[in-house]
């Protein structure tokens, strides 16, 4: 079956650089995209960007004036999100999602990393 | 303007039908299909609606999304415990050229 694994919770001080991670596994990694998303506690999810898996184009938003950086590592079926400068404000629960191609849907989802930046 | 809006709460009774709207615009929901996402109480959101009305499999058809103009609505028939969560409406944005979600709606079952 479809999964995406991500990686441990994480508490970063002010100013810090995170790397989080997502293991996807039961399909093909490189038919898919993989988006990040993140939820500050009791806010809206949040669209960070995406990466093709097979070409690796990546869209990022305009949200985060180039603080995101989205990679993969083929041969290990992983995705990877850095996130620097980290502020208070980015405290909240990550997740990483596959994304059909030629379409916006969400079908499978990580289980989060919660990230807590706290000086 | 690129926001997607939804009303905070919404509740029935166990068996009745509830049905929750997201608005947006022509840059968001008047030119893109919408997803709609179920996420319970601290786990992840779960796929529930793709294409405005389709369901994927295994989503059971008590569930079911609509479209007018520039609004989506999201349906639930023969309300149950289980159903209580809180639902977002998803749709990309030409403006922004990004993902929008919806504020959320918290349904209840009383």
């Amino acid at each position: 079956q479809v999964q995406l694994v991500q990686s441990g919770a994480e508490v970063k001080k002010p100013g810090a650089s995170m790397l989080l991670s997502c293991k996807a596994s039961g399909y093909a990694f490189t038919d898919y995209a993989i988006h990040w998303v993140r939820q500050a506690p009791g806010q809206r999810p949040e669209w960070m960007g995406w990466i093709n898996a097979g070409n690796g184009d990546i869209r990022y938003s305009q949200r985060f004036h180039g603080r995101v950086t989205i990679t993969k590592h083929t041969s290990a079926n992983t995705a990877y999100l850095e996130l620097s400068s980290l502020k208070s404000e980015d405290t909240a629960m990550y997740y990483c999602a596959r994304n059909p191609p030629g379409t916006v849907d969400f079908d499978h989802w990580g289980q989060g990393t919660l990230v807590t930046v706290s000086s | 303007q690129s926001v997607l809006t939804q009303p905070p709460s919404a509740s029935g009774t166990p068996g009745q039908r509830v049905t929750i709207s997201c608005s947006g615009s022509s840059s968001n929901i008047g030119t893109h299909g919408v997803c709609w996402y179920q996420q319970l109480p601290g786990r992840a959101p779960k796929f529930l609606i793709y294409n405005d009305n389709r369901r994927p499999s295994g989503v059971p058809d008590r569930f079911s999304g609509s479209r007018s103009g520039t609004s989506v609505s999201l349906a639930i028939s023969g309300l149950k415990s289980e159903d209580e969560a809180d639902y977002y409406c998803a749709a990309w944005d030409d403006i922004v050229n990004g993902l929008l979600f919806g504020g959320g709606t918290k349904v209840t079952v009383l």
